[in-house]
């Protein structure tokens, strides 16, 4: 697609429970951000990708926490015994690279309610 | 910490009006900087952005920018607002250094028509 995709779009879970977040970035970028975003707020940065490996994940907030990029191109993020707290919309970019090729083109979000 | 500022949460004006939204930040090095819109229902997108050069750079829409070192400041400008320009803006910054983006907490913006 020409665009960043992100599925699901919204999810809704129990305290307790696992979910998995897909980001499918646009073909060809090496860089791939994922953020969060709660109410009334900017995003938050939580992990950076430069092709398969994590090269920071200093923003993911605590260890149930976890995201991968297995072959360099689409990531999950994923969190464990989800708790109310963890209710925001989680957005995903990706951009060519770094430097002037820093921008960065985001995808809807997956908006999580954890209830 | 690093931080961005937006000084105003909540903006209305009425169409024709001209617009300035203010973005502060705190870092002293050197930055590259951001305005994104996110129109209603929509995801975020790139206004314009600023790396170096002229401090006054312009971007989509008849939007622009400048760039006031002194100040840690990236006002975003319009001269005069459309009722399509309802959105929320965010102001980011990015540390030279780093590939973080550091976000404000964002502006909405609402034109009356």
């Amino acid at each position: 697609g020409a665009g960043v995709s992100q599925t699901p779009s919204n999810k809704v879970t129990e305290k307790g429970k696992y979910v998995e977040l897909r980001c499918d970035p646009i073909s060809g970028h090496t860089a791939l951000y994922w953020y969060r975003q709660s109410l009334g707020q900017g995003p938050e940065f939580l992990i950076y990708f430069q092709g398969t490996g994590a090269a920071d994940d200093s923003g993911l907030p605590n260890d149930r926490f976890f995201a991968v990029r297995p072959e360099g191109s689409v990531s999950t993020l994923k969190i464990q015994r989800t708790e109310r707290g963890d209710s925001a919309v989680y957005l995903c970019a990706s951009s060519l690279g770094q430097g002037e090729d820093t921008e960065a083109f985001f995808g809807q979000g997956t908006r999580l309610t954890v209830v | 910490a690093q931080s961005v500022s937006q000084h105003n949460h909540h903006v209305i004006l009425s169409e024709a009006a001209s617009l300035e939204l203010g973005c502060n930040y705190s870092y002293g090095g050197t930055v590259n900087l951001f305005w994104y819109v996110q129109y209603p229902g929509q995801h975020l997108q790139l206004l314009l952005k600023y790396f170096s050069g002229d401090p006054l750079v312009k971007g989509i829409k008849g939007f622009e920018a400048e760039f006031i070192k002194s100040k840690f400041s990236f006002n975003l400008r319009k001269p005069s607002v459309q009722w399509s320009d309802t959105a929320e803006y965010f102001c980011a910054v990015n540390p030279a250094s780093n590939y973080q983006l550091i976000w404000g907490a964002g502006t909405k913006l609402i034109i009356k028509p």
